[in-house]
């Protein structure tokens, strides 16, 4: 069955580093979310994107995150300059049609740790 | 804002025993309900849906039914298995206003005994 796959699976980073979280997803899906998990809170929406923008996003996503698809098959989130509140589990999901009864597929998600 | 509360965790049953997961929910528009599950160092995995009230979403044993009348998705299980031990997530989608984005539940730990 087609997966999201999500790299790396954990990546440690020096607080003010830049840090790239990278995702692949569903090959014909069209869709694609990022989500995060800090420890023991629950799992927030960041963002939304299709054809090629931002379609929707959280307070949480300020001018300190930015996403990208930079090619058929990526899809990137970026953090600028981290600090330590931005450790948490991040997953990237993706769904073939958009529409609120159409499923997410999440990836295994990419543990940040920042130091 | 839209939200979903869930029974507090972790839960530990035996084998075969029933179990209950409440989820409840608040939403402006008329929201997709879903119950995701996450193994152990594993990603989310939709484990059952339902898009409108009196819809029973069901799915490897577990069912869930959407209670308008309630705001409520129940994940309800007759008979669990070692092997359904992780995080059972509660989520809505809400379209009004264009969004598709999930909003969860804090997760619920479900830890079951031979």
């Amino acid at each position: 069955e087609p997966e999201v796959t999500q790299t790396p699976s954990h990546q440690v980073t020096q607080m003010g580093q830049e840090v790239i979280l990278r995702c692949v997803p569903i090959s014909n899906h069209l869709y694609f979310y990022w989500y995060r998990q800090i420890l023991g809170q629950k799992v927030e929406f960041l963002v939304s994107f299709y054809n090629n923008e931002i379609s929707e996003k959280s307070e949480i996503f300020d001018d300190q995150f930015s996403v990208e698809r930079p090619d058929g098959s990526n899809f990137t989130l970026k953090i600028r300059s981290t600090k330590l509140e931005d450790s948490a589990m991040y997953f990237c999901a993706s769904s073939d049609d958009r529409g609120s009864n159409q499923p997410q597929h999440f990836g295994d998600g990419t543990r940040l740790s920042i130091l | 804002g839209d939200s979903v509360t869930q029974m507090e965790g972790p839960v530990t049953l035996s084998e075969e025993a029933f179990l209950t997961i409440n989820c409840t929910y608040t939403a402006t528009g008329y929201p997709s309900l879903f119950w995701y599950v996450q193994y152990p160092g594993e990603g989310l995995q939709l484990l059952l849906k339902a898009t409108k009230a009196d819809d029973k979403g069901s799915n490897k044993g577990f069912e869930a039914t959407y209670r308008k009348e309630t705001t409520s998705f129940h994940l309800e299980k007759g008979s669990v298995q070692v092997s359904d031990s992780a995080v059972y997530f509660c989520a809505l989608s809400d379209s009004q206003g264009g969004s598709e984005k999930l909003v969860f539940g804090k997760g619920t730990k479900l830890t079951v005994n031979p």
